[in-house]
């Protein structure tokens, strides 16, 4: 599936750079989310916007920051991340938020 | 908060078997989704099945919301089936909560 991209898809950061993830969905969707993917555990959603506005945050810490432009582009901005924090990150996208979920491909993301 | 339990969590099978993958939940949820991770993380939904039955190519997949569980059907299995399959429900406030997924894989 090509509807959603992420960019990147790899990245390496230090604990005091700054970054920020890359999603763009082509689907005409309505509601984007954010995912983080670490090993032996469950997907875990950060952040959920439905058309533009943020409808969710699961308690995730203030060094991850969500911005929501428009409908098709979601970013994650990180700042002073943790090795912990290394995992996968997975956007996803679908009509409204009772629908189906359409996933990108993640970015492997690696804190040092 | 609602759990969502799958089994086996891992499994074996020689190609052209067939495989049952179940999801139980612990209360009800809304518009259970099955999908599919490949190994280079990909995930891709496989079925959007809030209640009955769906059928696609080898796969199939029931839900009985009245009794909390789904399961996924894969027959004749293919190496290209590897990876791990999760299910997730959506609860009250449109969240998706996630299994752990059953991790697949197909031996030629």
């Amino acid at each position: 599936e090509t509807g959603v991209t992420q960019t990147p898809r790899h990245l390496v950061m230090g604990m005091t750079n700054k970054k920020s993830l890359k999603c763009e969905q082509h689907l005409g969707h309505n509601a984007m989310y954010w995912y983080k993917q670490s090993a032996k555990k469950p997907l875990e959603l950060m952040f959920v916007y439905s058309l533009e506005e943020r409808v969710e945050n699961n308690s995730v810490p203030s060094r991850f920051s969500p911005e929501c432009p428009n409908s098709s582009h979601l970013f994650l901005h990180l700042h002073t991340l943790q090795p912990e924090d290394s995992a996968l990150y997975l956007c996803a996208s679908s009509q409204d938020l009772l629908s189906k979920q359409y996933f990108g491909p993640g970015t492997r993301l690696t804190v040092t | 908060g609602i759990q969502v339990e799958q089994s086996p969590p891992d499994l074996i099978l020689q190609e052209g078997a067939n495989s049952t993958l179940r999801c139980n939940f612990s209360d009800s949820v809304n518009n259970l989704q099955w999908f599919h991770q490949n190994p280079w993380g990909q995930l891709i939904n496989l079925f959007y099945i809030p209640s009955g039955t769906k059928q696609n190519g080898r796969l199939s997949a029931t839900t009985v919301a009245t009794e909390r569980y789904s399961l996924l059907y894969i027959s004749s299995s293919q190496t290209t089936d590897s990876g791990v399959y999760f299910c997730a429900g959506m609860d009250s406030n449109y969240q998706l909560i996630w299994g752990a997924g059953t991790k697949l894989i197909i031996k030629p």
